[in-house]
């Protein structure tokens, strides 16, 4: 089966660019959704099809990927951007099955 | 505007079966292309994707877990139900139903189960 590998933690401080990164075999030829989790509450797109945005989700996200990386950036780090990260594919080998990465916790220092 | 809710139990006993119902509005599930999957998240941990089922009755399960799993839908109620047997203490999670179109770009707000004697 596909596996997504996501860095545990990644810290940053207001103001920068956070870049949370996920990696899978050849992940540049399949489209990655990033989803954002904060506790308590159910995820939320900000990232689908490698870059797009949904409606309402600041132009500070942005998605990119290639190779056996993709990577969520987020510019100009809020507080409000303290969340858990997961980033998602459909590993259409195996009968078209959807897969999530193990999730990377973003501290804002 | 979209929305889902989950409902079911809030405690199961190990070795029951779970069914939880994903009651939505806002979209058919007869308009193609859409799906609704259910995901799981044990307490502190990963979401878990669990299953999917597509407006042509098309069904997906997790590799893991297809063994134990039956995803249905109801169009006209605008309903999807998830069935989980044999129900264990590591299965205790907060279970999520989320609109799909190639990602899940809508989710209810989740159901916690607890599963215990």
């Amino acid at each position: 089966s596909y596996v997504l590998t996501q860095p545990p933690s990644v810290s940053v401080a207001p103001g920068q660019t956070a870049r949370i990164t996920c990696g899978g075999n050849n992940i540049g030829s399949k489209s990655v959704h990033w989803y954002q989790q904060k506790p308590g509450q159910a995820p939320v797109l900000v990232v689908y099809d490698d870059s797009d945005r949904p409606s309402g989700i600041p132009e500070r996200f942005s998605g990119s990927n290639s190779g056996n990386t993709a990577t969520l950036t987020i510019s100009r780090v809020e507080a409000g951007d303290e969340a858990d990260y997961y980033c998602q594919v459909w590993d259409s080998s195996s009968d078209h099955l959807a897969v999530f990465g193990g999730g990377s916790q973003l501290t804002i220092l | 505007q979209i929305t889902l809710k989950e409902s079911g139990p809030t405690l199961v006993k190990p070795t029951q079966t779970l069914t939880l119902t994903c009651t939505f509005s806002g979209f058919s599930l007869s308009t193609t292309r859409v799906g609704v999957g259910w995901i799981r998240q044990p307490p502190g941990k990963a979401l878990e994707w669990l299953a999917l089922i597509y407006w042509n009755d098309d069904k997906r399960y997790s590799p893991s877990l297809k063994s134990r799993l039956t995803i249905t839908k109801d169009t006209s109620k605008n309903q999807v139900v998830l069935a989980m047997t044999n129900m264990d203490p590591v299965d205790t999670a907060t279970y999520y139903c989320a609109h799909s179109r190639d990602y899940f770009d809508y989710w209810g707000q989740g159901t916690l189960v607890t599963v215990s004697s």
